[in-house]
């Protein structure tokens, strides 16, 4: 059974830094991975996805890489600024199937 | 991206009685559907898969009579909470995946926050 895990928790910065958090996985058999955003009471703002054929990912701001043969991903957020606090989940789906398994998510606040 | 959308955003009911939840694709059609429980501060745990003209297929755990879902076109799915009880309070989040993106991305609708009293 597929499990994936979210570090940290949570994570308070100041703004301006850059950050990173982190996936890991249990099963390398990954079709792709899917990095998220959720706000308070809403549904999930889909940010990046990486193919299991590929390494990295980038749009604007962020950077999301993917070593599946270690089981791990990263979501780096250059510059990080108030309005990037919300929730960031990560997803991996399953080689054999169509379901998602969600990480636990990482609460975000960037501090003013 | 693809838009998903979800009705209604906001219930309440009284313990007792059904509350139907529906999940629409706006901009493509979607053969399937996803249904996603999320309790306070946790994750998205996944109820079922919803087939366009066929059962849905519930995960492990979920009562398949409490949990009605019903996806009876190509844009529409439903998920009916029946005889709701506090316990089903929750955030339920539906997703689509558009077959014009190579059946790999999700797209997911902005969540239905169920109250039970």
């Amino acid at each position: 059974k597929q499990e994936v895990t979210q570090i940290p928790a949570a994570l308070s910065v100041p703004e301006g830094e850059n950050l990173v958090l982190n996936c890991s996985f249990t099963d390398s058999a990954i079709y792709n991975l899917q990095w998220f955003r959720q706000d308070p009471g809403k549904g999930l703002t889909s940010l990046l996805l990486i193919q299991s054929s590929q390494r990295e990912q980038t749009s604007g701001r962020l950077n999301a890489s993917l070593d599946k043969s270690s089981g791990r991903s990263t979501l780096y957020i250059a510059a990080s600024q108030p309005g990037d606090s919300a929730t960031y989940l990560c997803a991996v789906r399953h080689n054999a199937g169509n379901m998602l398994t969600f990480g636990g998510g990482t609460r975000l606040m960037v501090k003013p | 991206g693809a838009v998903v959308s979800q009705h209604p955003s906001r219930v309440i009911c009284k313990s007792g009685t059904s509350v139907k939840i529906e999940c629409r694709s706006l901009d493509f059609q979607a053969t399937t559907m996803f249904w996603y429980r999320q309790f306070p501060k946790k994750s998205l745990m996944l109820m079922a898969t919803s087939n366009e003209g066929s059962k849905a297929t519930y995960e492990q755990g979920v009562e398949k009579d409490k949990f009605l879902i019903n996806h009876a076109s190509l844009t529409l799915s439903t998920l009916t909470v029946t005889s709701a009880h506090p316990e089903d309070s929750s955030f339920y989040i539906c997703s689509a995946r558009d077959p014009r993106q190579g059946q790999n991305e999700q797209f997911f609708g902005p969540g239905t926050r169920l109250t039970v009293l």
